[in-house]
């Protein structure tokens, strides 16, 4: 199974939003409501801030949402801060019942 | 607090055998299902395998498949890792992972597994 398809870096500055794409295939994303996103700042545990597409745990700013289209999904943060800057990875399920990941994106503010 | 403690860290040579565990609090071991997942030093995310909360589904990924096995005690709220054949990219942080509803996925601090001669 492939990983998903993230971007290497994204990058802003404080206050701006910014958007990272997971692009995966019919087997993947493109065939089930389930995908999430974690954030893992260097050394810590990654942290689950979205699940199923685009619904947020409780705890989790409102500046972190979620959107599908097709075979590829997408997180927005806006409002930047600084406390944003970490590695972001999706995941989604597979039509074998594996787990796949993004390669992950590292976002760093400006 | 749920948590998911996944003991000390682990040094073995090429072609060894080891055991992880992970012993849950905080929440029904037995009703959930659960995931290792590792990540090599300074790489992403790699999925290795899947239990049923009554081990009756498991799924492997194709990279350990016939050299892991993965299990689970509900008694002991404790899961479990079999890895043998060991290789030097079987490198990684280890982690246990809840899967919760609607691929909430919860992580536990993770073990360090070294394969090295």
């Amino acid at each position: 199974q492939s990983a998903l398809t993230q971007p290497a870096s994204v990058s802003g500055s404080p206050g701006q939003s910014i958007t990272i794409s997971c692009t995966g295939t019919s087997r993947d994303i493109g065939g089930y409501k389930y995908v999430s996103w974690y954030q893992q700042h260097p050394g810590k545990v990654p942290k689950l801030i979205i699940y199923e597409v685009s619904n947020r745990p409780s705890g989790v700013s409102n500046r972190f949402s979620g959107f599908k289209s097709g075979n590829t999904a997408s997180l927005t943060i806006s409002g930047l801060q600084a406390e944003d800057e970490a590695d972001y990875y999706c995941a989604s399920y597979t039509n074998t019942r594996s787990l796949v990941f993004g390669g992950g994106t590292r976002l760093t503010v400006l | 607090d749920v948590q998911l403690v996944e003991p000390g860290g682990h040094l073995v040579q090429p072609g060894g055998s080891l055991r992880l565990s992970c012993t849950v609090s905080g929440f029904t071991f037995s009703s959930y299902a659960m995931d290792w997942v590792r990540q090599a030093p300074g790489k992403g995310l790699e999925w290795i395998s899947y239990i049923s909360n009554t081990s009756s589904s498991i799924y492997y990924a194709d990279s350990v498949k016939g050299r892991f096995t993965i299990s689970r005690d509900n008694a002991k709220n404790s899961l479990y890792l079999q890895m043998n054949s060991l290789r030097a990219e079987d490198t990684a942080l280890y982690y246990c992972v809840r899967e919760g509803r609607g691929q909430q996925l919860i992580w536990g601090q993770g073990t360090l597994v070294i394969v090295s001669s």
